[in-house]
């Protein structure tokens, strides 16, 4: 049973360019968190998603940042027009009923 | 959101056990007590939670304050592959997963 699968792995962005992050959930999960680790700091929630329907977006930033989860497909993440400051670890987590499992996540460098 | 206190590390030698300990004196009735840890470069891993009673798996046990302000993470027996950043966190219910981690404890192993 593959874990939750993120790509790319690393991204490298220049300032204004946009950023995509994919989100493979675990077989049988049908909910989707995403988290934004900054560097030397905790884990910050993002964004709930279950399929077709963002249900909790309170930790998303209100311009540029998007998250959609498709009735098929990845669980995707996107980020407009990249700063300087979007620079993190992004990770994905995804849950049935119980725990969260979390991806290896995706590490975006914005020059 | 109640919020958590750790220390900031810990060391410990290889073999021997290891309290991680967690002050949320302002935890309410509702709050559940969940631990990750995160290994370098790599997603937070669940590792135990639990409302009010003590809890034991093949990871870990907690053991929670009767007032329930505080809690210790019991690893029995340290090896090198425990060396992470362990996170005590809290959810309003036992269905929300919007988590906000700290800055969790760093624990370091000693051979």
């Amino acid at each position: 049973n593959a874990g939750v699968m993120q790509n790319p792995r690393h991204l490298v962005r220049r300032r204004g360019q946009e950023a995509r992050l994919r989100c493979s959930p675990m077989k049988g999960h049908s909910h989707v968190y995403w988290y934004r680790q900054l560097p030397e700091e905790g884990l910050k929630f993002m964004v709930y998603l279950q399929k077709e329907n963002i249900i909790d977006e309170s930790g998303m930033p209100k311009e540029r940042f998007s998250a959609e989860f498709p009735k098929e497909g990845p669980s995707i993440l996107r980020i407009q027009q990249v700063v300087r400051g979007d620079s993190a670890a992004y990770f994905c987590a995804s849950r049935n009923t119980g725990e969260l499992f979390f991806g290896e996540g995706s590490r975006l460098t914005v020059l | 959101d109640a919020k958590t206190t750790q220390p900031n590390s810990m060391e410990s030698n290889e073999e021997e056990p290891v309290h991680l300990p967690c002050n949320h004196s302002t935890i309410s009735g509702t709050d559940y007590i969940h631990w990750y840890r995160q290994l370098p470069s790599q997603g937070p891993e669940y590792v135990i939670h639990g409302l009010t009673s003590n809890v034991n798996n093949r990871m870990a046990s907690l053991a929670i304050a009767e007032d329930r302000k505080s809690s210790t993470l019991i690893l029995h027996r340290a090896t090198l592959r425990d060396a992470a950043v362990y996170y005590c966190i809290l959810s309003n219910g036992a269905g929300s997963y919007q988590l906000t981690f700290g800055k969790g404890t760093k624990l370091s192993v000693i051979p």
